[in-house]
């Protein structure tokens, strides 16, 4: 059963045009939700972050949004640099636990 | 202020072998948790420890195994193995407490042969 489940296996864009890698996920009892890029033989790097309190979380070119009554996050990174490419994670963590749940990546490929 | 520390990066073992796999959190952070990566599984948690007690554990069976030690060092072991146990197993670090990321380290890439 995937709780956090990323639809689109893959995402390209064009270089300066914004990126919308979307998550959704099936259990209300997530309080704490993350973002996390990979590039391949290296451990995820945190991006962004977001309580479930709030419903936007802004930090430079990225934003996340989360929409509680869809159970629906997103990322939004503008501009789009082709440096951005790599997969990215959402997370999630079950409330009163120190555990995250991941979705399965996408892969985003920024176009020069 | 060095990174989460994984070795070894890479290992080969035979089926019905077992693994020991370290990591080295970063200084101050006492959880520590551990990912299984395989391709189009995501990350599955497989549990985490904090001050030398497993304090969630996730839906694997009992061949994996942990511990952490007093100075938030951890282990993992897989006894046993399978070929599917080949993936890229992740530790992550973090604060214990409070809406904190996890950082994780390069990871340890084990092929079951």
């Amino acid at each position: 059963d995937q709780q956090v489940k990323q639809n689109s296996p893959s995402l390209s864009v064009q270089e300066g045009r914004i990126s919308i890698l979307n998550c959704d996920y099936t259990n209300s009892m997530f309080d704490y939700f993350l973002w996390y890029k990979k590039y391949p033989a290296e451990g995820p790097t945190f991006l962004i972050s977001i309580s479930s309190i709030k419903d936007k979380n802004e930090d430079g070119r990225f934003t996340v949004f989360l929409n509680k009554s869809a159970k629906h996050l997103s990322l939004h990174i503008v501009p789009s640099q082709p440096g951005d490419s790599a997969v990215y994670f959402c997370a999630a963590r079950p409330s009163g636990t120190y555990k995250y749940i991941f979705g399965t990546g996408t892969r985003l490929k920024v176009l020069a | 202020k060095a990174g989460v520390t994984q070795t070894p990066r890479y290992l080969i073992k035979t089926r019905g072998q077992q693994v020991t796999l370290s990591c080295s959190p970063i200084s101050g952070h006492r959880s520590v948790s551990w990912y299984q990566q395989t391709p189009g599984q995501g990350l599955q948690f497989l549990f985490e420890y904090f001050s030398e007690t497993q304090r969630n554990k996730g839906n694997f069976p009992g061949r994996f195994s942990g511990r952490q030690f007093s100075n938030s060092r951890s282990e993992m072991n897989v006894s046993t193995l399978e070929l599917g146990d080949s993936a890229l197993y992740l530790c992550a670090s973090s604060l214990p407490q409070g809406n904190t990321e996890a950082f994780f380290g390069q990871g340890t890439r084990l092929t079951v042969v």
